[in-house]
């Protein structure tokens, strides 16, 4: 079973900075990783999928690029309303699913 | 609009018996796996179970098989998780959630707002 294991676990930034939060897996997944993004008290929401085709109405500001074991999301000029948990996920033989830990990122 | 909607978390003792479900709406139902996720209190995100379209194919997160068991009614849209033998540990939000696909990449790209499940004696 492939491992995702996200860096770093929380992430200070100022609004208007980048964010940027790692994810790599254990074995080579090609390009099949999704991020997902979680504010408190609410299900989390698709962002990226395929690695780097962000989700319907996701704004341009996030963008997700790797493929093989190393990945990343990138969050450009932060909005106050991105400060949330960020999951990684790939799927193992299907219907088998897998998560990264989560990254925390909070307002500096 | 797509819609998910559980319902049937609460409250039960250990070793006791549930059962989730979870209403469809807005796409085609019968097209899409489904899936549970959970997110026990302060934790991360769980895989728990997926069910292909016609129910052909099954999985179990290691932590849950043989004691739950997934199953669909394209009929009625509906998803449902039966829970039995529960541990302290199974205490978590449950998220019916719809598969996506694209060319060879498998995702989550609707979550349902959670029922949340709560095992204590």
């Amino acid at each position: 079973e492939t491992v995702l294991t996200q860096s770093p676990a929380t992430l200070s930034v100022s609004p208007g900075e980048s964010a940027t939060v790692s994810c790599r897996a254990s074995q080579s997944v090609k390009s099949n990783v999704a991020w997902y993004q979680q504010k408190p008290a609410q299900a989390p929401r698709l962002l990226i999928y395929a690695a780097s085709t962000r989700a319907p109405g996701i704004p341009v500001r996030f963008s997700g690029s790797g493929s093989g074991t190393e990945f990343t999301l990138t969050i450009s000029s932060l909005q106050s309303e991105d400060f949330a948990i960020y999951y990684c996920q790939h799927y193992n033989n299907w219907p088998s699913f897998t998560f990264g830990q989560g990254t925390i990122l909070d307002m500096k | 609009e797509v819609q998910l909607v559980e319902s049937g978390g609460g409250l039960v003792q250990p070793g006791r018996s549930l059962r989730l479900s979870c209403s469809a709406s807005g796409f085609t139902f019968d097209d899409y796996p489904m899936h549970w996720v959970r997110q026990a209190p302060g934790k991360g995100l769980e895989w728990v179970s997926g069910i292909s379209w016609n129910s052909g194919t099954i999985g179990y997160a290691a932590s849950v098989k043989g004691r739950f068991t997934i199953s669909r009614d394209n009929a009625q849209k509906s998803l449902s998780l039966q829970m039995n033998s529960l541990r302290l540990e199974d205490s978590a939000i449950y998220y019916c959630v719809k598969e996506g696909q694209f060319l060879s990449a498998y995702f989550f790209d609707y979550w349902g707002q959670g029922t949340r499940v709560t095992v204590s004696s």
